[in-house]
């Protein structure tokens, strides 16, 4: 399993963009890039995922660095309700595949 | 169903005891994991099944921890003789089989061993 490396904690502004980086240095040529969040109380939820291009959805966009070993959640416009944890998660490409979680980044959204 | 659904929600439980937790995934999901959550941690993967076959099974702790799918659709998970370090939260996740496969989580179940 690739190892992940994010920042334990980060904190933003209601209203104002979020950068959630992720450094995935051993990442396989196949894996794809999951990010996952785990708001308060709740399971975990999917975001968005990735193989080489930027991608977009209503949650937020992810950007993969040129030689895939890092890459960055952004969220356009925090919300309150954008608090949680955060996990970026490389997996493999065909058939189920468990989800390794690491440490994540605890997101946290002043009003 | 409209997502997983697990039960029970909350489980207190004297240690040496028995438990058994449910899982009922998404209806046209071929594929179940169980994940076991410890307090302020991510969640560690324990097992999964595709229908009711078990390839891997790499994540469960020890013999005591055993899990059922028997018809492909709900699916047991059972902790024989419970010790307090068992005390966890318990998600089961579904997903649909193809590339890129999405894992939708239920609620838990908090397993609380005394």
């Amino acid at each position: 399993d690739a190892k992940t490396t994010q920042p334990n904690s980060m904190e933003s502004n209601e209203e104002e963009p979020v950068h959630l980086p992720c450094n995935h240095s051993t990442i396989s040529g196949t894996d794809y890039i999951h990010w996952y969040r785990q708001l308060p109380s709740q399971g975990p939820e999917y975001v968005i995922h990735g193989l080489t291009s930027n991608v977009n959805n209503r949650m937020a966009s992810l950007a993969i660095a040129e030689d895939r070993k890092s890459s960055t959640l952004i969220l356009h416009r925090a919300t309150l309700r954008d608090a949680a944890v955060y996990y970026c998660i490389p997996t493999g490409v065909q058939g189920a595949q468990k989800l390794v979680f690491g440490q994540g980044t605890r997101l946290t959204i002043n009003p | 169903g409209a997502g997983v659904s697990q039960s029970p929600r909350y489980k207190v439980t004297k240690r040496g005891q028995d438990v058994t937790l449910r899982c009922d995934p998404i209806s046209s999901h071929a594929t179940l994991y169980w994940y076991q959550q410890a307090l302020g941690q991510g969640p560690e993967f324990l097992t999964y099944f595709n229908y009711e076959a078990q390839p891997d099974k790499s994540g469960l702790p020890s013999d005591r921890f055993s899990a059922e799918r028997p018809e492909g659709s709900i699916s047991t998970l059972t902790i024989q003789r419970t010790e307090q370090r068992d005390s966890a939260m318990y998600r089961c996740a579904s997903s649909f089989p193809g590339v890129k496969e999405t894992q939708y989580f239920g609620p838990g179940t908090r397993l609380l061993v005394l």
